[in-house]
């Protein structure tokens, strides 16, 4: 069974521009999550999804979207891009709608804001 | 908010040494605790998960435990290998699949 999949694995944007990266999880997985690292704040949770509904958000700006597919692919958007974003993006799928499900993470989307 | 803090922060053994890291969390109304592996610029690789109802779980050389009152998690590594070099993160889940992340140990094992 494959593995979470991102894309792309690597970017470089400039200040103010936006980004998507994408996310596709494991077959059957219907949540998906996002999560940001960076050598200051660690593993911080962005938003999770479940069956294309929105259902927890973390600390973050309105700056940062997401939306889930009916085919559970998941997306997550940030807008007007400051230096600060800069981080490896990771995503997270499930199986289970609850807490108590393994999570599965992908191999992250390293985005660089010049 | 959870808050989950890992000690020590970094870690270096010889070869063949066991070790353990360790990991608390200061709400213990959590739905489980999983324990993850990171090598440098990579994703998370999970290594176990211990259910709020569980103990403690083991696979091959790690043993996990649980003990949800205290607020606290152990990861036993046993013979450590050179292979196991990397950073170990805990985490737990509220509600959700909202995972609350320690800061990690860096594990170095030296030949």
């Amino acid at each position: 069974k494959a593995g979470v999949t991102q894309t792309p694995r690597y970017l470089i944007k400039t200040r103010g521009q936006q980004v998507t990266l994408s996310c596709s999880p494991i077959s059957g997985h219907r949540s998906v999550s996002w999560y940001q690292q960076t050598p200051g704040q660690g593993l911080q949770f962005l938003f999770e999804y479940f069956s294309e509904t929105q259902r927890n958000k973390g600390n973050f700006p309105g700056r940062f979207s997401g939306r889930q597919f009916s085919n559970s692919r998941s997306e997550m958007n940030v807008s007007t891009l400051e230096l600060g974003d800069s981080a490896l993006y990771l995503c997270a799928s499930s199986l289970l709608a609850t807490g108590s499900g393994e999570q599965y993470f992908g191999p992250g989307t390293r985005l660089t804001v010049t | 908010k959870q808050e989950v803090t890992q000690i020590p922060a970094a870690l270096s053994v010889p070869e063949g040494e066991n070790l353990v890291l360790n990991c608390s969390f200061t709400d213990s109304a959590i739905y489980n605790l999983q324990w993850f592996r990171q090598d440098p610029g990579k994703g998370l690789t999970s290594l176990l998960l211990i259910q709020s109802s569980q103990r403690e779980q083991t696979s091959g050389r790690l043993n996990a435990s649980l003990d949800k009152s205290s607020g606290r998690s152990t990861l036993y590594i046993a013979a450590s290998q050179p292979g196991d070099s990397a950073t170990y993160l805990c985490a737990v889940s509220n509600t959700g699949n909202q995972f609350y992340f320690g800061t990690g140990t860096s594990l170095t094992v030296i030949p």
